[in-house]
């Protein structure tokens, strides 16, 4: 069966620095990877999605994510941790079942220290 | 960018009332969902719909919650006879063919 698992539930780094989410996944097939965010009250706003190709895949907010077959990841990074970035972080795979149903991870929470 | 729009942003009922969630998903889209958030806990698939009828749905989705699509813009999500564990955020998401998913900003309900 398919499922997202992200091993950080939270995460405090300081303004300024680099930030790495990580996303493990389970799927039979060359998998639709996802990165959404949801800032405290807000919906989940799509950050970036990877289908195929370039395995690196750029998205909004400066975010930058990796797909990596060999180790069934599929992670979130950012070279310059802005305080606004402070939100919840999931990652989501598409299902098997053909009618896109989505299957999220259990989130990461980001704290930014100023 | 297009938006899901839903309302109430926020519901309180009784345990036992009827809701009904409502979404506006966006115009040319032909696919729609429900996923469910309770608090500190992942987003849950609950249900999906296209050509006016259910496609997929999950075990959470039981004789209790029903969809529909009423007109050519809304699509409802209704908790016949709510619980306490009903208690989540509601998310409704729509799309075209073969394109991901445009969530909207969910629709907190509280049963007490």
């Amino acid at each position: 069966a398919q499922s997202v698992t992200q091993p950080d539930i939270h995460i405090t780094v300081s303004e300024g620095a680099s930030l790495e989410l990580r996303c493990n996944y389970s799927y039979g097939a060359t998998p639709y990877l996802f990165w959404y965010v949801q800032s405290p009250g807000q919906g989940l706003q799509l950050l970036l999605k990877y289908f195929s190709g370039d395995t690196l895949v750029q998205g909004i907010k400066g975010f930058e994510a990796e797909f990596k077959r060999s180790q069934s990841s599929f992670n979130l990074r950012k070279p310059s941790v802005h305080w606004s970035d402070a939100a919840e972080y999931f990652c989501a795979v598409v299902g098997e079942s053909g009618t896109y149903k989505y299957i999220f991870g259990t989130g990461t929470r980001l704290k930014v220290l100023a | 960018e297009p938006e899901v729009t839903q309302t109430p942003s926020h519901q309180v009922t009784q345990m036992g009332q009827e809701v009904i969630l409502r979404c506006v998903p966006i115009s040319n889209h032909l696919y729609f969902y429900w996923y469910r958030q309770i608090l500190g806990q992942k987003v849950e698939f609950l249900v999906s719909f296209y050509n006016n009828e259910i496609s997929e749905k999950s075990e959470i989705f039981d004789d209790q919650f029903s969809v529909e699509r009423p007109d050519g813009s809304n699509f409802t999500l209704k908790i016949r006879s709510t619980k306490l564990e009903d208690s989540a955020m509601y998310f409704c998401a729509s799309r075209r063919v073969n394109e991901k998913l445009f969530f909207g900003s969910g629709t907190q309900l509280s049963v007490l």
